[in-house]
């Protein structure tokens, strides 16, 4: 267990709709990292928060968009969804965005599936 | 941009023997970490071992050992003793001194035969 809590575990929704993903880091840590785990495009970074600041985009679409809240959880919400979208998307956190952390630790992941 | 290239999409051993998995990255920076993380059937991902760029000597984690070659850009992973617990997708990943994501090779899927 890493300490790091996402839900929910799985999703199935409709193409055009709007989903809400969870994440609560491990307790201290500051940042939150979101990947997706495609077939087609592997793992890929999507967005970084620490301490409520948005640090660093990756490819993440427009139609996606994430927070991070004072209690420091974060969601990434997903909208317009597409085939496509489907996927398994991972939450992460670290305990700062020093140049000196380097240890993510990986929550269990959302498994969406768009129909 | 950086670049991480798994290029063993699939590898088998026997139980108890060695198995190492190759990975090369493409960078242009000095300073940089290394990583593998092993993503078994449950999708967890979990961290197996990390490198630092600026350290020779190469990590060590247990039955885990990596081989690094800086100059050549290659960061390969070598399970001893393998274990039917070792059976999973392995993934070698880079994160950039100054940037907190990781850049992550395509995975190579880890079978143990008994």
């Amino acid at each position: 267990d890493s300490g790091v809590t996402q839900t929910p575990k799985h999703l199935i929704t409709a193409t055009g709709q709007r989903v809400t993903l969870r994440c609560s880091p491990r307790s201290g840590d500051l940042s939150v990292y979101w990947y997706q785990q495609s077939l087609d495009q592997g793992l890929q970074f999507l967005i970084q928060y620490y301490n409520g600041e948005e640090r660093a985009k990756g490819n993440i679409l427009e139609r996606f968009s994430a927070q991070q809240f004072p209690d420091l959880h974060s969601e990434l919400n997903l909208s317009s969804l597409e085939l496509g979208d489907s996927a398994l998307y991972f939450c992460a956190s670290s305990a700062t965005a020093a140049q000196y952390s380097y240890e993510q630790y990986f929550g269990p992941g959302t498994r969406l599936t768009v129909t | 941009a950086q670049t991480v290239t798994q290029s063993q999409p699939e590898m088998s051993v026997q139980e108890a023997e060695t198995v190492t998995l190759s990975c090369t990255y493409d960078t242009s920076e000095s300073d940089y970490y290394l990583f593998w993380y092993k993503q078994p059937p449950s999708r967890q991902m979990i961290l197996v071992i990390r490198q630092e760029a600026y350290k020779q000597q190469n990590a060590t984690e247990n039955r885990f050992s990596v081989n690094f070659q800086k100059a050549a850009k290659s960061f390969s992973l070598k399970i001893s003793d393998s274990q039917l617990g070792d059976a999973a997708m392995y993934f070698c990943a880079y994160r950039s001194k100054g940037a907190q994501k990781l850049v992550f090779g395509q995975g190579t899927r880890l079978t143990i035969n008994p």
